[in-house]
């Protein structure tokens, strides 16, 4: 079954400072792969998505990500973090059947002036 | 319009109560979801629905009643909950093609926290 693992529970970075949020993935097939991103209280807003093609993704406010299918990895990355990105941090697996997601448990970013 | 719209914001609810969530969209998306999410944890799958037909029942016990009128309209009923099913609700809404599933974004609305009391 599809699952996906976030190892970080919560990140401290200070404004300004570069980012990296790790994602792995456990998938059989070519896994389509999301990252999304929520504030408090909030429904979720998409970042950036692969699902074939060139290994670097980029996506909204600056954020990228890199698929490495030899670690089954999915990180996101950005070079200088804000105060706005203070968030909690959702990577996600599509299922081919039913459109399904899958969550990883999320990480919780805070910035630090 | 690319927004998802979910009515109410906040909802209390007693466990005799009877009441309903209701999920809107306007991008011509043909599957719809819902998701729910326990404080501190990942939104988890509920339902999914396929051109108004329900696909997908991931278990949900039956005091949650899906319904979809229309392809625009996703309304969850609610009764006899318990104060455990408090959580932020989440409906979500993507496109289908030709019958098959696509790896589709899902567009999510703000949510629908309810309070079990």
């Amino acid at each position: 079954a599809q699952s996906v693992t976030q190892p970080d529970i919560h990140i401290t970075v200070s404004e300004g400072a570069s980012l990296e949020l790790r994602c792995n993935y456990s998938y059989g097939a070519t896994p389509y792969l999301f990252w999304y991103v929520q504030s408090p209280g909030q429904g979720l807003q998409l970042l950036l998505k692969y699902f074939s093609g060139d290994t670097l993704v980029q996506g909204i406010k600056g954020f990228e990500a890199e698929f490495k299918r030899s670690q089954s990895s999915f990180n996101l990355r950005k070079p200088s973090v804000h105060w706005s990105d203070a968030a909690e941090y959702f990577c996600a697996v599509m299922m081919e059947y039913g459109n399904k997601l899958v969550f990883g448990a999320g990480t919780i970013l805070r910035v630090k002036s | 319009d690319t927004e998802v719209t979910q009515t109410p914001k906040h909802l209390v609810m007693g466990m005799t109560n009877k009441k309903s969530l209701k999920c809107e969209q306007h991008m011509g998306h043909r599957a719809m979801y819902w998701y729910k999410q326990k404080a501190k944890k990942p939104p988890e799958l509920m339902f999914v629905y396929s051109y108004e037909k329900l696909s997908i029942n991931e278990s949900v016990p039956s005091r949650f009643s899906p319904e979809c009128p229309n392809s625009s309209l996703l309304n969850l009923h609610l009764h006899a909950l318990q104060p455990e099913d408090s959580a932020l609700y989440l409906c979500a809404s993507s496109p289908l093609w030709s019958g098959e599933t696509f790896p589709n974004e899902q567009f999510f609305g703000p949510g629908t926290r309810l309070t079990v009391l």
